[in-house]
């Protein structure tokens, strides 16, 4: 168990630019989770894939961002036209299985967008 | 809404001493409760989860209790080490239903120890 890796660990960009982080769940886990989290805050949902699908969206998941999971394994979220709204720690999760078998999830250490 | 409260917002201790940390939650139905660690600029850690049933359950140093009558949970740090110093996050969950969102996070409890 290697436990969840996201790249960069920072970024940095001007503002109207794209940017795009990578994750890399444990590898027999299915459900694989996106959350933004600002300073003095609680992660906020992003997106949740189970293998391959996205299964939901948060409705803070604007058109601007696009996330997907190719082969059910690692994920890509991308940001287009950043905003300076959008500076925050973009954590990902993964998990073997939902909540109700009381599996916990599995966060990275996060990926720290910085707009300028 | 459903929503889960903590406080104190924040709390310094003295290495060695105990402290309570404190998790309101209006969230209904109900499925489970988890307590995480957050260190500054990593990602949250799972402690503890509890299912409805259970009362309390320890990891550690850490002990967490909950009362689902009351909706009120406690996360109860023994002989705390100055490594303890980091947020500490409840998250309550609804029963799966196929759809992620329904596991609400609290702002956390920050948790600083000293010398």
């Amino acid at each position: 168990d290697t436990g969840v890796s996201q790249n960069p660990r920072h970024k940095i960009t001007k503002r109207g630019q794209n940017v795009t982080f990578r994750c890399d769940p444990i590898s027999e886990h299915n459900r694989l989770y996106w959350y933004r989290q600002t300073l003095g805050q609680g992660p906020e949902f992003l997106t949740y894939f189970q293998n391959e699908a996205q299964l939901e969206k948060s409705r803070l998941l604007s058109d601007r961002f696009s996330a997907e999971r190719p082969k059910g394994s690692f994920s890509t979220l991308e940001i287009q036209r950043t905003e300076q709204g959008d500076s925050a720690m973009y954590l990902c999760a993964s998990s073997l299985a939902g909540w109700q078998n009381n599996s916990p999830l599995h966060f990275g250490n996060g990926t720290r967008l910085t707009v300028t | 809404k459903n929503q889960v409260e903590q406080s104190p917002q924040s709390l310094i201790i003295l290495e060695g001493k105990n402290c309570t940390l404190q998790c309101n939650y209006t969230v209904s139905p109900f499925s489970n409760l988890r307590w995480y660690k957050q260190d500054t600029g990593r990602g949250p850690v799972s402690l503890t989860i509890m299912t409805f049933s259970e009362n309390t359950k320890s990891n550690g140093r850490y002990t967490a209790t909950l009362d689902a009558d009351t909706k009120q949970s406690s996360l109860h740090i023994t002989a705390s080490q100055l490594s303890d110093s980091a947020s500490y996050i409840c998250v309550v969950s609804a029963p799966w239903t196929g759809t992620a969102s329904k596991l609400t996070f609290g702002t956390g409890t920050r948790l600083q120890v000293t010398l």
